[in-house]
């Protein structure tokens, strides 16, 4: 079967450095996805990785190695604003999204 | 980045009603939109998959009958939900993406509440 796996939560401290992990196991792969999601609201779109490597963004990276089924998100200098929750997402073979259960990170000043 | 505009973003209703809910790709067209529902601390739960002028394929587990989805164009697809029950109330999110290769962008929810 298709699986995603990320950990359910993480914390860290305001002004840090958080890298959170996402693997995977899809019949194909198109493209890995990482989206961020506040309480109550729909997701925002974060970053998109179809290429080995790191693609960086401002403050948030994502990294990725096909061969090893491996993603992660690198969120820098963090802020109040970044508890939120986290998802990757795979495109498989037929281009479908296979959803991960989202890392929930906390904040702490 | 594009635009989706869902409407309502919320809305109550009485057990045994129809609810619909609007989605629009507002600045492109859209040739495929999704539809999902996400419980409460859960991940989002695709239900059904859309592409302009042909019918939905809805996942395993999901009533095609009770959800009905249209998509007539490519900047607008509407999701009912038919004879509503308290079971069904849920956070309704939809997306909608310009081709298979591109990210999907998503709409601002709809909190449904059955009473």
């Amino acid at each position: 079967g298709q699986n995603i796996d990320q950990p359910t939560e993480m914390t860290a401290t305001e002004g840090a450095i958080v890298q959170i992990n996402c693997t995977y196991q899809t019949s194909g792969f198109n493209g890995l996805f990482w989206y961020q999601q506040h309480a109550g609201e729909a997701p925002t779109f974060l970053s998109y990785n179809v290429l080995d490597g790191l693609e960086e963004k401002g403050r948030f990276s994502s990294f990725l190695s096909r061969s090893k089924g491996y993603s992660y998100l690198l969120l820098k200098e963090l802020q109040m604003k970044d508890s939120a929750s986290y998802l990757c997402a795979v495109k498989d073979s037929n281009y479908q999204l296979i959803w991960g259960a989202g890392t929930k990170l906390i904040i702490k000043p | 980045g594009a635009v989706v505009s869902q409407h309502p973003s919320w809305v109550i209703c009485k057990s045994g009603t129809s609810v619909k809910i609007e989605c629009r790709s507002l600045d492109f067209q859209a040739t495929t939109m999704f539809w999902y529902r996400q419980f409460p601390k859960q991940s989002l739960m695709l239900m059904a998959t859309s592409n302009e002028g042909s019918k939905a394929t809805y996942e395993q587990g999901v009533e095609k009958d009770k959800f009905l989805i249209n998509h007539a164009s490519l900047t607008l697809s509407t999701l009912t939900v038919t004879s509503a029950h308290p079971e069904d109330s849920s956070f309704y999110i939809c997306s909608a993406a310009r081709g298979q290769e591109t990210e999907a962008f998503f709409g601002q929810g709809t909190r449904l509440t059955v009473v």
